[in-house]
């Protein structure tokens, strides 16, 4: 079946570094997305990721292993503004649907 | 910077009335989709629409659900008869390409909030 698996909820410090983690089982894959939801808005688009690696993006970088199924977002420097769920979504690479993850709330504390 | 627009933020509508969310997609976009998230709960693909008809759709999206592009703006998405566990955010979105383009993102409106009583 298809599956995508991340915390639930995370706890950081204004300042940190966090890495919120994202495990895969789909039947295909062609490429995974992480995204960010502030309570009650749309999601926005942080990263995309197709090949094994880390992606660097200012503050924010995705690493992706297709062979461990494996995805992490780190956000470092955090402010508070990053308090929000960080969505993980895979492309399914038989019918391309995104399939989505529960998102990770995350928390920072000053 | 273009977004996806969606009307209207907010509708309340009675069991068993009919329900239109429209979204007007980024203008250079050629797929459009609606997504739905039931509160607290996980985003949830609906549909996909591309060349003006069905492309992709999931088992939520059945007959009561219909999609249509009216003009060379405006995508809308309908319920013919709404059940109180259709209340959700429904959120249109549009991306460029579909298949394999590396950065084919995905670009989401501010969401429509259906509550079904």
């Amino acid at each position: 079946g298809q599956n995508i698996d991340q915390p639930t909820e995370m706890t950081a410090t204004e300042g940190a570094i966090v890495q919120i983690n994202c495990t895969y089982q789909t039947s295909g894959f062609n490429g995974l997305f992480w995204y960010q939801q502030h309570a009650g808005e749309a999601p926005t688009f942080l990263s995309y990721n197709v090949l094994d690696g880390l992606e660097e993006k200012g503050r924010f970088s995705s690493f992706l292993s297709r062979s461990k199924g494996y995805s992490y977002l780190l956000l470092k420097e955090l402010q508070m503004k990053d308090s929000a769920s960080y969505l993980c979504a895979v492309r399914d690479g038989s019918n391309y649907q995104l399939i989505w993850g529960a998102g990770t709330k995350l928390i920072i504390k000053p | 910077e273009p977004e996806v627009t969606q009307t209207p933020s907010h509708q309340v509508t009675q069991m068993g009335q009919e329900v239109i969310l429209r979204c007007v997609p980024i203008s250079n976009h050629l797929y459009f989709y609606w997504y739905r998230q039931i509160l607290g709960q996980k985003v949830e693909f609906l549909v996909s629409f591309y060349n003006n008809e069905i492309s992709e759709k999931s088992e939520i999206f059945d007959d009561q659900f219909s999609v249509e592009r009216p003009d060379g703006s405006n995508f809308t998405l309908k319920i013919r008869s709404t059940k109180l566990e259709d209340s959700a955010m429904y959120f249109c979105a549009s991306s460029e390409a579909w298949q394999g383009a590396r950065g084919n993102t995905i670009y989401f409106g501010e969401g429509s909030w259906l509550t079904v009583v």
